[in-house]
């Protein structure tokens, strides 16, 4: 069956330091992946796209991966603030051309100063 | 607007009732799309419109649900019969393209509460 699994126990880090989030998926062939950010109560953002072609994605602090071998994709906040905990969801999207995005179930990211 | 809009925020009502939950997306986005989520999940698609058609209302879970978009604009899900397992945080989108890998704009969604 198709999966998207993305550590389900939150991740807690000290401020400064790189929090790293991790994206599985199984029996996709996902032309794209996204990230999106979360905060309680409203809807996601969005952060950052990465195609199958390619292989990272960068964008201030942030950075991307995708390796369609391994079927993940990391998302790395370096130098990690307060400000940055929320939850972090992961979106494939297959083809069709438009954003009929499957969504994984997000990681909880809390950054403690 | 600045940003996807999304009435009521909060929506509570019986078991068997019809709601209606509307969208506005941002000025001139084309593509509006619907998703719901549940508590502890990630969001799940219903629905996209192309302009004023629904071109893949493959996500919507039975006849109960329907959503419009007459003008191309504003959209509303519409629920028939409500159930208990309808409850969730129903997320409307948009984005300024459709070439599959545009952004999407989420609003911050109604939480419906059916009792």
């Amino acid at each position: 069956s198709q999966k998207i699994e993305q550590n389900s126990e939150a991740l807690n880090i000290q401020e400064g330091k790189t929090a790293t989030l991790t994206c599985n998926y199984t029996n996709y062939s996902p032309a794209y992946l996204q990230w999106y950010r979360q905060d309680p109560g409203r809807g996601p953002v969005f952060l950052l796209l990465i195609r199958e072609n390619e292989k990272e994605k960068r964008k201030e602090r942030l950075k991307v991966t995708f390796d369609t071998t391994l079927k993940q994709s990391l998302f790395h906040i370096t130098a990690s603030q307060p400000a940055d905990s929320a939850t972090y969801l992961c979106a494939l999207a297959t083809s069709g051309g438009y954003n009929k995005l499957i969504f994984g179930a997000g990681t909880r990211l809390a950054v403690h100063p | 607007g600045a940003g996807v809009s999304q009435t009521p925020s909060n929506k509570v009502t019986e078991k068997g009732k019809y709601v209606e939950l509307r969208c506005d997306p941002i000025s001139g986005h084309t593509a509006l799309y619907w998703y719901r989520q549940s508590l502890g999940q990630g969001p799940e698609f219903l629905i996209y419109f192309q302009g004023t058609g629904a071109a893949d209302d493959s996500g919507l879970p039975n006849d109960r649900f329907f959503a419009v978009r007459p003008e191309g604009s504003v959209s509303t899900l519409k629920i028939q019969r409500t159930e208990r397992g309808d409850s969730a945080v129903y997320l409307c989108a948009s984005s300024a393209e459709t070439g599959g890998n545009e952004k999407l704009f989420f609003g911050s969604g109604t939480q419906l509460s059916v009792l």
